[in-house]
């Protein structure tokens, strides 16, 4: 069975950091792509990032680019997301969620995503 | 930047055909997803690649992507369908969602 269990949210003030992290296992981790989605309070879904399965090809949401930076470590089976200079926008349940497809049968671009995790929690406030 | 446009609700009575479209410039030339999301849960993948089921989804679940509109198709609706639902596409290297349609099943 795919898990997906994201650790490392919470309170932080604006201009802060924060390091997302998200334990995969069920799967050979290191054939797929993975994403991140995030999700403000009471709002509609939002692609923060994704990653190729070997890590050489990243991907960013306008929104997020030059302040987030998403890795993987495929040796521990997780990926992460480097938060930087956070703003009150930021505020948002973050879910990690694995490729549909593997780096063997498809594109990163032309992944789904399937499972998602439970998700963690950012809060950006002071 | 590509949009994605979803009718803000949909109602259906029980028993009854949903259907969710989503918009976008030629969307019949990409792959488009649909995900369901319950009140405080998780999304789940419902339909990929336009019509597609994953295991374990219903076959009531259904999907079609022709010229501008992609339709999300819920037959036999059910209590347990109300939820939000999103369609997804990848544009020029970023995903884009779609804002989000509110099912209600009365």
């Amino acid at each position: 069975e795919v898990q997906l269990l994201e650790s490392g949210g919470g309170l932080v003030q604006p201009g802060g950091s924060l390091r997302l992290s998200c334990a995969a296992s069920g799967f050979t981790f290191n054939t797929y792509a993975m994403s991140w989605v995030r999700q403000a309070p009471g709002k509609g879904l939002e692609w923060v990032s994704a990653i190729s399965g070997g890590g050489g090809s990243t991907y960013y949401a306008d929104s997020v680019k030059g302040r987030f930076t998403i890795s993987r470590d495929n040796s521990k089976n997780t990926l992460y997301l480097q938060m930087n200079s956070l703003r009150a926008e930021d505020t948002a349940v973050y879910y990690c969620a694995k490729g549909g497809c593997s780096s063997t049968s498809c594109y990163t671009e032309h992944n789904w995503f399937d499972p998602w995790g439970q998700g963690t929690l950012v809060t950006v406030s002071s | 930047s590509y949009e994605l446009t979803q009718p803000l609700s949909v109602s259906v009575a029980l028993g009854q055909t949903a259907r969710i479209t989503c918009g976008g410039n030629n969307i019949g030339s990409k792959n488009v997803h649909w995900y369901q999301q319950k009140s405080g849960q998780a999304p789940v993948l419902v339909i990929y690649r336009d019509s597609n089921r994953p295991s374990g989804i219903p076959e009531r679940f259904s999907g079609s992507n022709s010229g501008n509109t992609a339709t999300l198709t819920i037959s036999r609706a059910q209590a347990g369908d109300e939820a939000d639902y999103y369609c997804q596409v990848w544009d020029s290297s970023t995903v884009v969602f779609g804002g989000g349609t509110k099912l209600t099943v009365l």
